[in-house]
């Protein structure tokens, strides 16, 4: 099994363009979130999805949007680059089983906005 | 609201010395919590979690945590130490299927 497959690896975009962090989890998991992180700030999250059909806002999620059409997919898009966004992207996918919960982490997309 | 905190940003130690990485957590109910590892460059590996039963949780790598619920508290350790644990690690704990984490620690290890 694959786990979890974040793409791209690295990215540079200019202030205002647009793109998508695309993340996909081979092992049939309800549950899935974004992250960030900057030095000194751990990870904070951003959107999560509790099933396909389903996403809410984590603690950043200002600028970003995100869609869960299947199980697999949980892309994460920014309309409008800002500098301020540039960071680490992890994309979890999420087991759980009434309170116990455990996290798969994709290896993580470098994001640069100049 | 429920928070993870890791008091130390940085810590140094000697390659073959004791470690200790301290987590403290704030949460009503039994907590469910994690230690990743972080390598330069790399995503987040996990060490250890503790659900629920023994406090003393064994992990990979030689590492293991106890949980303290009186001083809510769920320290990493490891006896001695090896280069290669140089990487910065995170405390986490899960919130209504979201897993929250601190802000890491980064250890560094003198030769």
């Amino acid at each position: 099994n694959a786990g979890v497959t974040q793409t791209p690896k690295f990215q540079v975009l200019k202030t205002g363009q647009s793109m998508t962090l695309q993340c996909a989890q081979d092992m049939n998991h309800e549950y899935m979130s974004w992250y960030r992180q900057d030095p000194g700030m751990g990870l904070r999250l951003i959107h999560y999805s509790v099933g396909a059909g389903i996403t809410d806002q984590g603690e950043v999620p200002n600028g970003y949007n995100v869609s869960r059409s299947t199980t697999e997919d949980f892309p994460l898009r920014l309309l409008s680059a800002a500098p301020s966004q540039t960071s680490v992207y992890f994309c979890a996918s999420i087991w759980s089983r009434g309170a116990v919960t455990e996290a798969f982490f994709g290896q993580g997309t470098r994001l640069t906005v100049v | 609201a429920q928070s993870v905190t890791q008091p130390d940003i940085h810590i140094t130690v000697s390659e073959g010395a004791s470690l200790e990485l301290r987590c403290n957590y704030s949460y009503g109910a039994t907590p469910y919590l994690f230690w990743y590892v972080q390598s330069p460059g790399q995503g987040l590996q996990l060490l250890l979690k503790y659900f629920s039963g023994d406090t003393l949780v064994q992990g990979i790598k030689g590492f293991e945590a106890e949980f303290k619920r009186s001083q809510s508290s769920f320290n990493l350790r490891k006896p001695s130490v090896h280069w290669s644990d140089a990487a910065e690690y995170f405390c986490a704990s899960n919130r209504d299927d979201k897993i929250i984490f601190g802000k890491g620690t980064r250890l560094h290890i003198l030769p």
